[in-house]
């Protein structure tokens, strides 16, 4: 079954400190993975997706097949950060419809 | 509009109402998304219209739940006799076509009561 799981619900840390937002996924195929972010009163919006490689905002994400994973990586975290993300599986059908974790909140106490 | 504008934002309705929901998506887009997104969870997906066909429905939860694009462009979500279940934010999504970047609206908030 094509599964996205995110395993913490809050993730909670100081300004300057590094983040990493945990997703793990389960996908028989070649799979593609993205980054979703909500920030407060805003809609979702694509943050970055794995096939393009590029960091967002000082993010990264590198996905691992080996371990099903595909963790988002900021090395120096900034308030503005603070926000609901959500790690999604695409690449399952010919609609290109995802499949979304749990989500993480982050947030980036000063 | 610069965006995926859906109507209403906030809906109340009481247990055994029929709801409309209505999406506006980006002007051009011919994929359009159906999400249901229940409090502390993720988006699930609903349906999915490629212009005016419905490829996918496989997520609508029941019968109650009924989702139309006649014209190619706006499209409605409808749920008969809602049950308190059904509370939860329905957001729209668009894209100009499959493996493209899709675009979420602000959702409308149901609460049956």
């Amino acid at each position: 079954a094509q599964r996205v799981t995110q395993p913490e619900k809050l993730l909670s840390v100081f300004k300057g400190a590094p983040v990493e937002l945990k997703c793990n996924y389960s996908y028989s195929g070649s799979p593609e993975l993205f980054w979703y972010v909500q920030y407060s009163r805003q809609r979702l919006q694509l943050l970055l997706r794995h096939i393009s490689r590029e960091s967002i905002k000082g993010f990264t994400a590198d996905l691992n097949k080996g371990e099903t994973s595909f963790h988002l990586k900021k090395p120096f975290a900034q308030e503005e950060d603070s926000a609901m993300y959500y790690c999604a599986l695409g690449g399952s059908s010919n609609t290109g419809k995802l499949i979304f974790g749990q989500g993480t909140t982050l947030q980036v106490k000063p | 509009g610069a965006g995926v504008s859906q109507s209403p934002r906030y809906k109340v309705a009481k247990r055994g109402q029929d709801v409309a929901l209505r999406c506006d998506p980006i002007s051009g887009h011919v994929s359009l998304f159906w999400y249901q997104q229940a409090l502390g969870q993720g988006p699930e997906f609903l349906t999915y219209f490629q212009n005016e066909a419905q490829l996918d429905k496989s997520g609508l939860p029941s019968d109650r739940f009924f989702a139309e694009r006649p014209e190619g462009s706006v499209s409605t979500l409808k749920i008969q006799r809602t049950q308190q279940e059904d509370s939860a934010v329905y957001l729209c999504a668009s894209s100009t076509g499959v493996g493209n970047t899709i675009y979420f609206g602000e959702g409308s908030w149901l609460t049956v009561v």
